[in-house]
């Protein structure tokens, strides 16, 4: 059975920095394209970042330079270091698998909410 | 980036009627658009991939359709567990991975 846990979140000033990380059981990390997603209160679902297999990683606009993704194939882990983090990166943070390239996010975990408050 | 918008931004419906959401992009997908149901307090669930394929343990009900730019979700009894938001989301033209801003479908 898949099972992707996220943690790390918490509430956090802005300008300070978190480190989410999502435990996967049922999948390797190493070999699948995997993604972080995030939700604002009440909103929409928006990409923020993804890793493939291979290593290349792409982020979203409104997080590249703040935000890296990673992977530690050895504890079967997901990553995300967030950096200078603004208001408007509060949001419930999902990592999710896509077994290949060009395709969905089929198994997600069950989120870890991120606040940015002063 | 592609711009998925969806549509109505609410549905009202009754237990076992039909309801129909809709999903457009702003350029051509290909078949490469899924649907999610989301809860509240949960994760989003993959529904349908391919545009047309139900994902594994998806009820017969839920259908999709369409390529291009113009895709439905149609569910074709509601039942009251039904009752959610749902989201469309591209993956052909990437990044970013695009999804649409949600259709609440609710009790009428």
């Amino acid at each position: 059975e898949v099972q992707l846990v996220e943690s790390g979140g918490g509430l956090i000033q802005p300008g300070g920095s978190l480190r989410l990380s999502c435990a996967a059981s049922g999948l390797s990390v190493s070999i699948n394209c995997m993604t972080w997603v995030r939700q604002a209160p009440g909103k929409g679902l928006e990409w923020v970042s993804v890793i493939y297999g291979g290593g290349t990683t792409y982020y979203a606009d409104s997080v590249k330079g703040r935000f890296t993704i990673s992977r530690d194939n050895s504890k079967n882990t997901l990553y995300l270091e967030m950096n200078t983090l603004r208001v408007d990166d509060t949001a419930v943070y999902y990592c999710a698998r896509a077994p290949y390239i060009s395709s969905p996010f089929d198994f997600w975990g069950q989120g870890s909410l991120v606040t940015v408050s002063s | 980036e592609i711009v998925m918008t969806q549509s109505p931004v609410t549905l009202s419906v009754s237990p076992g009627e039909r309801a129909t959401l809709s999903c457009r992009a702003s350029q051509s997908v290909g078949s490469n658009l899924a649907w999610y149901q989301q809860k509240p307090g949960q994760a989003p669930r993959l529904l349908i991939f391919s545009a047309s394929t139900r994902a594994t343990g998806i009820p017969a009900r839920f259908s999709g359709s369409g390529s291009g730019t113009e895709f439905t979700l149609t569910i074709s009894s509601l039942q009251s567990e039904d009752f959610a938001l749902y989201y469309c989301l591209q993956y052909n033209n990437w990044p970013p991975w695009t999804f649409g801003q949600g259709t609440k479908v609710e009790i009428k």
